[in-house]
């Protein structure tokens, strides 16, 4: 049975640093791999999609890889702010699309 | 990018009573829709895959006659808690997926269910 861990579970940080959040897996068969946002009490709101062909994606200050073999994916964020305070989940997917999620990484961005 | 809608946002019932809870797409056509379930600082559980126009697949340990789930078009998927009880309160989240195969999953903004 697929198990996805993220650490931490919690993370707190100054403006301007970079966030760095990782999620592991036990199964490396996995069809791909989605990092995403989620505000309190609100749903959530996908940031990366990573085929598990690839080995990175980025979008803007994002930048996700992934390393299939060893069962691992971090998200990079980079010159955090505030607004960027939330809890970030990673998910696998299997070749039926099902996700697996991790509990999340709270992250809080000081001012 | 894709929309997909969820409805109503919150709500509260009296215990004993069914509540439904839609999911609709916006701008694409959803042949597969999933529903999750999320407590208080935890995770979100798959409870159910439903496909278009066939039964949904429910999770190992989901009562499918306590949460029935319809999928009667390609834009709609609908969740309904059937005799609501205290302890099924939750935070109930959709997404969708389109035509395209096993590609980007969209999330409904969630529905907030308490049971008095």
């Amino acid at each position: 049975k697929q198990e996805v861990t993220q650490i931490p579970a919690a993370l707190s940080v100054p403006e301007g640093e970079n966030l760095v959040l990782n999620c592991s897996f036990t199964d490396s068969a996995i069809y791909n791999l989605q990092w995403f946002r989620q505000d309190p009490g609100k749903g959530l709101t996908s940031l990366l999609l990573i085929q598990s062909s690839q080995r990175e994606q980025t979008s803007g200050r994002l930048n996700a890889s992934l390393d299939k073999s060893s069962g691992r994916s971090t998200l990079y964020i980079a010159a955090s702010q505030p607004g960027d305070s939330a809890t970030y989940l990673c998910a696998v997917a299997d070749s039926w699309g099902k996700l697996q999620f991790g509990a999340g990484t709270q992250v809080v961005v000081t001012p | 990018g894709a929309v997909v809608s969820q409805h109503p946002s919150w709500v509260i019932c009296k215990s004993g009573t069914s509540v439904k809870i839609e999911c609709r797409s916006l701008d694409f056509q959803a042949t597969t829709m999933f529903w999750y379930r999320q407590f208080p600082k935890q995770s979100l559980m798959l409870m159910a895959t439903s496909n278009e126009g066939s039964k949904a697949t429910y999770e190992q340990g989901v009562e499918k006659d306590k949460f029935l789930i319809n999928h009667a078009s390609l834009t709609l998927s609908t969740l309904t808690v059937t005799s609501a009880h205290p302890e099924d309160s939750s935070f109930y989240i959709c997404s969708a997926r389109g035509l395209a195969p096993l590609g980007e999953l969209f999330f409904g903004e969630g529905s907030r269910l308490t049971v008095l």
